[in-house]
């Protein structure tokens, strides 16, 4: 069964440096999404993205977050000046259609120092 | 606006025993429900959906959950589990007027014990 997947599984990054987390999306979907679940805390959206354009974002993705997908296969968060509480699990989504169930990726986690 | 609320923390459960975990929603709109269960170490897994229709829903290792629009729930349900079953379970919800992003809860840690 195809799958999202996503590098690497764990990043240790010192704070105020960039970090670039990875996905490869499952290849017929054309949503694409990220998640960040901080320790003990719920899974919370950041941003969704369609036709190479960023379709919703929460209060979180601030000017510090930005989603590119570079190439026809993967889909990128980069963080610019990483702070201590940027430590969390992130999450890659995919989905067919909008209104699809997406399909997750085993997640990055993300330690800032 | 929208929410999801799980009413358990944690649910402890002995082995073959059943077990019901909890969400309520609310919505200004009609929403999609889901239910993901998150092993440890592990990303998220889709274990059911409810798009439209039956409000029966069965998803995968024999869970099943109803949407029950006028209490605005939609309840996982297992009639007998296995310890395989320990898992964090997340309800969620998505809507167009969140561009159908998921909206979480904050999760219920299914604990089977023998």
């Amino acid at each position: 069964e195809p799958e999202v997947t996503q590098t690497p599984s764990h990043q240790v990054t010192q704070m105020g440096q960039e970090v670039i987390l990875r996905c490869v999306p499952i290849s017929n979907h054309l949503y694409f999404y990220w998640y960040r679940q901080i320790l003990g805390q719920k899974v919370e959206f950041l941003v969704s993205f369609y036709n190479n354009e960023i379709s919703e974002k929460s209060e979180i993705f601030d000017d510090q977050f930005s989603v590119e997908r570079p190439d026809g296969s993967n889909f990128t968060l980069k963080i610019r000046s990483t702070k201590l509480e940027d430590s969390a699990m992130y999450f890659c989504a995919s989905s067919g259609q909008r209104d699809q169930p997406q399909h997750f990726g085993d997640g990055t986690r993300l330690s800032i120092l | 606006a929208q929410s999801v609320t799980q009413l358990d923390s944690q649910v402890p459960v002995f082995e073959e025993a059943p077990v019901e975990l909890r969400c309520n929603y609310s919505s200004s709109v009609s929403v999609y429900l889901f239910w993901y269960v998150q092993y440890p170490n592990q990303g998220l897994q889709l274990l059911l959906k409810y798009l439209s229709g039956s409000t029966l829903v069965k998803g995968i290792n024999g869970f099943e959950a109803e949407f029950n629009k006028s209490q605005t729930s939609f309840h996982l349900r297992k009639p007998s589990v296995h310890i395989s079953d320990t898992a964090e379970y997340f309800c969620a919800v998505s809507d167009m007027n969140s561009g159908y992003a998921l909206n979480f809860g904050k999760g219920t840690s299914l604990l089977v014990t023998p």
